[in-house]
């Protein structure tokens, strides 16, 4: 089983629109939690930690659910510069490493 | 910008060759990781350097090596280069070892032929 799963998508969606997707991640002890935004052909960069309270930033809010091992992003009001890539990314205990998805991609259209 | 940088930008190799890459990270961060980053999937951690040592290893062969040196930059080393090794590689920096935040360079893509 992967470390971190991710539905590739991608979600095709309207501007203005709300969008949401998961990732599950499979180490239940894991403790830390991020959301990261790759735009085609840059670095990733950091979007947003995930606390187990839940957290917004902005129209971005990020839910844990440890008891499903999963961690959700939602976006609301989509602009045209949302559409990118949206890599989870957990951190493996008792190790530096940070465990990657392999992305869920938004394209939001005018 | 993250002040993470990473040179060269593209590079193109022949199978069997050796390549290094480099990456100077952000001011005032010791630790640097290092990733692969194939076509379609997320990066895959290779191994992590702080303050000159290496901190932790992904599943790749010991033809990836690595260095950091004493200003905490960092270079990436490939023997043996094979089709498959074609990606971006990133380094990403972080201000210490036990910090899972971290910021990224542009990377280097790395092509083989």
């Amino acid at each position: 089983r992967k470390e971190v799963e991710q539905d590739p998508g991608p979600f095709n969606v309207p501007e203005g629109a709300t969008v949401a997707f998961n990732c599950t991640y499979s180490n239940s002890a894991s403790q830390s939690f991020f959301w990261y935004r790759q735009d085609c052909r840059k670095e990733p960069k950091l979007l947003m930690s995930v606390y187990s309270s839940g957290n917004e930033d902005g129209r971005f809010t990020a839910q844990l659910n440890r008891a499903s091992q999963y961690i959700s992003l939602l976006i609301r009001d989509s602009k045209l510069s949302d559409s990118a890539t949206y890599l989870c990314v957990v951190n493996i205990p008792n190790d530096y490493k940070l465990s990657f998805g392999a992305g869920t991609t938004v394209t939001v259209r005018a | 910008e993250t002040g993470v940088t990473q040179s060269p930008t593209h590079l193109i190799k022949t199978r069997g060759q050796q390549v290094t890459l480099r990456c100077s990270s952000q001011s005032g961060h010791n630790t640097v990781s290092w990733y692969q980053q194939a076509l379609g999937q997320g990066p895959q951690f290779i191994f992590q350097y702080y303050r000159e040592e290496e901190n932790g290893r992904g599943n790749f062969p010991p033809r990836f090596s690595g260095l950091q040196f004493p200003n905490y930059s960092s270079e990436l080393n490939v023997n043996a280069l094979e089709l498959d090794d074609s990606a971006l590689y990133l380094c990403a920096s972080s201000s210490n070892a036990g910090s899972y935040e971290q910021y990224f360079g542009p990377g280097t893509r790395l092509t083989v032929t």
